[in-house]
């Protein structure tokens, strides 16, 4: 069963400046099926990346995915003040499915 | 609009049973396969389980298979999750998420539409 650990807990910036939030898996995650979701207070989840670098329907390209094998990386160039929420990453490459803590990016 | 709608949360006893439904509307449900997720109160979101676009493929999480049932039905574009012998470790935020892959019969793993959720509070 893979463990997905997110760091940091919490990433305090401003507008402007560029996140780079980590996700690291127990085991090797095949085929880089990572996906990267945006959570809000009372929204809903949305899907930000897939394949561990594709973006989905309607992302701005600020958001950006990298990574491979157990280390990934969801990458804001420059922050928005609508970009300020939690993060999550999901491995879906072997079963059970798995989602990391979350990173919790707020206003410095 | 594509969206999904939860309903059927509450405050519960241990032991008790509770029924979640989850509405569709925006988009062909009879498509998709379908899943429960939910996140306990300062933790993060844990998959529960899966329903294929047809009802005939369903997948549970260890930690509920033999107390949660998913069902669906695709005449009226709802998901329902029928739980039993609830623990005070269910108590968590349940969302509806619809599975990527937008071909009847494929399954891609990943979510992308959700919910709002629908709050489980299992308390004696």
């Amino acid at each position: 069963e893979i463990v997905l650990t997110q760091s940091p807990g919490t990433l305090s910036l401003s507008p402007g400046e560029r996140a780079a939030l980590s996700c690291r898996a127990s085991q090797r995650v095949s085929g880089t099926y990572l996906a990267w979701y945006q959570q809000k207070p009372g929204q809903a989840p949305r899907l930000l990346i897939h394949g561990a670098s594709s973006r989905a329907a309607g992302i701005p390209d600020r958001f950006s995915g990298s990574g491979s094998g157990t280390d990934f990386t969801l990458t804001i160039s420059r922050l928005e003040p609508e970009d300020f929420a939690v993060y999550s990453c999901q491995q879906y490459g072997s079963s059970p499915l798995a989602f990391g803590g979350g990173t919790k990016v707020e206003i410095k | 609009q594509v969206q999904l709608i939860e309903s059927g949360g509450g405050v519960v006893q241990p032991g008790r049973s509770l029924r979640l439904s989850c509405a569709a509307s925006g988009f062909t449900f009879s498509n998709y396969g379908l899943n429960w997720v939910r996140q306990a109160p300062g933790k993060g979101l844990e998959w529960v389980t899966f329903i294929s676009y047809d009802g005939t493929d369903k997948y549970y999480a260890n930690s509920v298979k033999g107390r949660f049932t998913i069902s669906r039905d695709n005449s009226q574009n709802t998901l329902y999750l029928q739980m039993n012998s609830l623990r005070i470790e269910d108590t968590a935020v349940y969302y509806c998420a619809r599975d990527a892959a937008f071909t009847a019969g494929a399954v891609y793993w990943y979510f992308d539409l959700w919910g709002r959720g629908t709050l489980v509070t299992v308390s004696s």
